[in-house]
């Protein structure tokens, strides 16, 4: 992996339903993982950092986990809500792109009624 | 109440004009981005500052100047010279401490249309 990607690129759930998706990440020379929820019309607002293998963050029903080894981490919504409709973007330091975020394309989640 | 203002929300300028768009922060932070989205992609770092009176270009700095004379500001001038300005551009500050770790904050962006 030489970049940062996000999968899925878009997400359709049930409200209530449970989900998760995923960043990927060079694992070579990691420093840290972050995690943004941009609403629509609204700023992004930070979810996480995460430093450590095998780290877990938790903010009420959403929680992340990372594995530098394998270069990935893990996004999870419980009981998924219609506010949680939002782009989730994950970002790290990549390799020789000096001391700046590397952001992926995020994942756009739509909680429907 | 702290935060970051970027102005204006909307901006409409001809090809072939420069146009500078305006970052202000009240977080006392020392670090100030520029970000730029287009559809299907990710947030593209044009210039970062992490400090007053010094600034680094990003990935996609071509066509765009900055300055960051106050700790405060960090204005971005999309000159004529940035083939596909159309654009939706986010500014962001974080503490600059931290490093990797550092949070960044957003402000709301600017969407530019060039005509």
């Amino acid at each position: 992996i030489l970049n940062v990607e996000q999968s899925p690129q878009s997400l359709h759930v049930q409200e209530g339903d449970s989900t998760n998706f995923t960043c990927s990440f060079p694992s070579s020379n990691f420093y840290a993982l972050h995690w943004y929820r941009w609403e629509t019309a609204k700023s992004p607002e930070a979810l996480f950092v995460m430093t450590l293998n095998g780290d877990e963050k938790k903010k009420g029903r959403i929680s992340a986990t990372l594995n530098t080894k394998e270069g990935y981490s893990y996004l999870y919504i419980k009981g998924s809500q219609p506010e949680d409709s939002a782009t989730y973007l994950c970002a790290s330091y990549v390799d020789g792109g000096g001391n700046k975020l590397t952001f992926g394309t995020g994942t756009q989640l739509k909680v429907e009624l | 109440d702290g935060g970051i203002t970027q102005s204006p929300k909307y901006l409409f300028r001809k090809e072939g004009q420069n146009v500078t768009l305006s970052c202000e922060q009240n977080l006392n932070h020392d670090a100030m981005y520029w970000y730029r989205q287009d559809p299907g992609q990710g947030l593209r770092l044009i210039y970062y500052s992490q400090i007053v009176n010094d600034f680094q270009k990003g990935d996609i700095a071509e066509g765009y100047s900055v300055s960051r004379e106050k700790k405060e500001s960090f204005p971005l001038t999309v000159t004529s010279a940035q083939k596909n300005p159309t654009a939706f551009y986010l500014c962001a500050s974080s503490p600059g401490l931290a490093g990797p770790v550092d949070t960044q904050y957003f402000g709301p962006g600017t969407r530019l249309t060039v005509l």
